[in-house]
C-alpha cells in the first residue's frame, strides 16, 4: 500500500510570498501523484497531477510540483501567493495498476495573510 | 470536462431516520465511484469502492448495512446512512473516475454535510 505524509499541518504566508508545501511518499510500486484543493465547506479541486513524463508538472492558476522520485517527495510552490490561495491541501498517491485507490495526506491548510 | 454533482448538498435529520445521498457523473460515465467520509480539520477517508452493476467494496471498519451503497447506473452512485445517529455526522464525499480519459483521476463531488439531531 501507499502512503502520504504532509509535515506541515498549517502554513501562514504573505500575501505575494512564496510559499512551498511539502509532500512525500512511501510505496514499493511506481504511482501517480495528485495535489487537490479544499476551499470551505467544499469538496475537493484537483490542481495537478503527475502521471508520467516530465516531473515539473504545472496547474493553471500558477502553482507547480516537481516530482522526484530519489527523495519520495511531490512538494507543491507557488512564487507568490494570493488571498484566494487560502485553503486545505492535500497530497495524494495512487499506484498505477488501475485501482487507482487514493492515500491521502493529513492536509496542510495554507493561509495568506495580507 | 469530469464534472461530479452530489445532492443535497446539507441535510439535517433526526437521530434514527435514514438519509439518501446521490453522486453523478455529468460529463462521463464512470464505472467507478468512490465515497469518502472527512471529519472536521482532518483528511479524507475512504469508505467503499461502488462498481457499477456489483456490490460495493468496503474498507475495514466500514458498516455494510449502516451505509448502504447502490451504483445502478453509470453515472449514478447513492449512500444511504441508515438509522443515523450523531456520531454520523460528518461530511460525505464522492469521487468518480473517468476512463474515457485513463481512469487514472478521481474527479470529487462538492460534498454533502450531514448532521444528525
Amino acid at each position: 500500500a501507499q502512503s502520504v505524509t504532509q509535515l506541515d499541518s498549517q502554513v501562514p504566508v504573505f500575501e505575494e510570498a512564496p510559499v512551498e508545501l511539502r509532500c512525500n511518499y512511501s510505496s514499493s510500486v511506481s504511482v501517480y501523484l495528485f495535489w487537490y484543493v479544499q476551499y470551505p465547506n467544499q469538496g475537493l479541486q484537483l490542481l495537478l497531477k503527475y502521471l508520467s513524463g516530465s516531473t515539473l508538472v504545472e496547474s493553471i492558476n500558477g502553482f507547480e510540483a516537481e516530482f522526484n522520485k530519489s527523495q519520495t517527495s511531490f512538494h507543491l510552490r507557488k512564487p507568490s501567493v494570493h488571498i484566494s490561495d487560502t485553503a486545505e491541501y492535500f497530497c495524494a498517491v495512487s499506484d498505477q495498476t488501475g485501482a487507482n485507490n487514493l492515500f491521502f495526506g493529513t492536509g496542510t491548510r495554507l493561509t495568506v495573510i495580507p | 470536462g469530469a464534472v461530479v454533482s452530489q445532492h443535497p448538498s446539507r441535510v439535517i435529520c433526526k437521530s434514527g431516520t435514514s438519509v439518501k445521498i446521490e453522486c453523478r457523473s455529468l460529463d462521463f460515465q464512470a464505472t467507478t465511484m468512490f465515497w469518502y467520509r472527512q471529519f472536521p480539520k482532518q483528511s479524507l477517508m475512504l469508505m467503499a469502492t461502488s462498481n457499477e452493476g456489483s456490490k460495493a467494496t468496503y474498507e475495514q471498519g466500514v458498516e455494510k448495512d449502516k451505509f448502504l451503497i447502490n451504483h445502478a447506473s453509470l453515472t449514478l452512485s447513492t449512500l444511504t446512512v441508515t438509522s443515523a445517529h450523531p456520531e454520523d455526522s460528518s461530511f460525505y464525499i464522492c469521487s468518480a473516475r473517468d476512463p474515457a480519459s485513463g481512469g487514472d483521476t478521481q474527479y470529487f463531488g462538492p460534498g454533502t454535510r450531514l448532521t444528525v439531531l
